[in-house]
C-alpha cells in the first residue's frame, strides 16, 4: 500500500508570508500528526487531527494551525513566519493515535529567509 | 515536567549487540514507550513498542523496568545499514503530551 505523502518537499518562504503544507495519510488512517524537527530541537509535537477533530496540541503558538478533510487528508498552515520556522515538518499517521505505531513521510523542508 | 532523555550518541562495530538506554521523567501510567529509527532525508520509521517488561520483534528487543522510568532498546548483531538516529518515545495521545528524546546517533563501524 501507498505510504504518507506530503507536498511540497522542499519550500522556500519570506519572512511574514504564510505556508500551507500538505499530508495524504495512509489508506484507513484516522489519525494525522504534524511535528516539527529542528537539529537544537529535535522532534516537537504540533497537532494531532483524528476524524476531522483536532485531539491533542503541542506548545506552539497559535500562528501554527491545521485541519483534516473527511478523507483524512491534512493540511497545516504557519502564519507571518519567522526566521525560527525553518525546519523539516513531519506528518505521521495511524489508525488509533500517536500511541499507535505512526507511519512518517518524508517531511516538507521549510527554509524561511 | 515530563521529559524524556538519551545519549546523543553511540559507537559500534558490526556483529556486536547495542543497548540504547531512555529516561523518561514523570511517564503516565497509560503511556506506551515506543522506538523509531531515522535515516537522513527519510521521516522515523517504528521499530518497537512496549508498556512494561520485554518485548521482542524481528528487528529489536525493548527492555522495560517494572518503575517504567527508563527503557532500553536492544538491536542484536548490528550491521552497518544500521547506522542512524534513534528515537525513543514516551507519552501517549490519553496525556496529550508525546515527548521525543532528542536522539542518539548511532555510528556502526566495520
Amino acid at each position: 500500500k501507498a505510504g504518507v505523502t506530503q507536498t511540497p518537499r522542499y519550500l522556500i518562504k519570506t519572512r511574514g508570508q504564510q505556508v500551507t503544507l500538505s499530508c495524504s495519510p495512509i489508506s484507513g488512517h484516522r489519525s494525522v500528526s504534524w511535528y516539527q524537527q529542528t537539529p537544537g530541537q529535535g522532534l516537537q509535537f504540533l497537532f494531532e487531527y483524528f476524524s476531522e477533530t483536532q485531539r491533542n496540541k503541542g506548545n506552539f503558538p497559535g500562528r501554527f494551525s491545521g485541519r483534516q478533510f473527511s478523507n483524512s487528508r491534512s493540511e497545516m498552515n504557519v502564519s507571518t513566519l519567522e526566521l525560527g520556522d525553518s525546519a523539516l515538518y513531519l506528518c505521521a499517521s495511524s489508525l488509533k493515535g500517536q500511541d499507535d505505531e505512526q507511519y512518517f513521510g518524508p517531511g516538507t523542508r521549510l527554509t524561511v529567509t | 515536567l515530563a521529559k524524556t532523555t538519551q545519549p546523543i550518541s553511540m559507537d559500534s562495530y558490526e556483529g556486536q549487540e547495542v543497548n540504547i538506554t531512555c529516561s523518561h521523567n514523570n511517564i503516565a501510567t497509560n503511556d506506551y514507550i515506543t522506538w523509531y529509527q531515522q535515516f537522513p532525508s527519510q521521516g522515523p520509521r517504528f521499530i518497537i513498542q512496549g508498556y512494561k517488561t520485554k518485548v521482542t520483534n524481528e528487528v529489536a528487543s525493548l527492555f522495560i523496568p517494572a518503575d517504567r522510568k527508563s527503557s532500553t532498546l536492544s538491536l542484536p548483531r548490528v550491521s552497518l545499514s544500521d547506522t542512524a538516529v534513534y528515537y525513543c518515545l514516551g507519552g501517549s495521545s490519553n496525556t496529550g503530551k508525546l515527548i521525543f528524546g532528542q536522539g542518539t546517533t548511532l555510528q556502526v563501524k566495520p
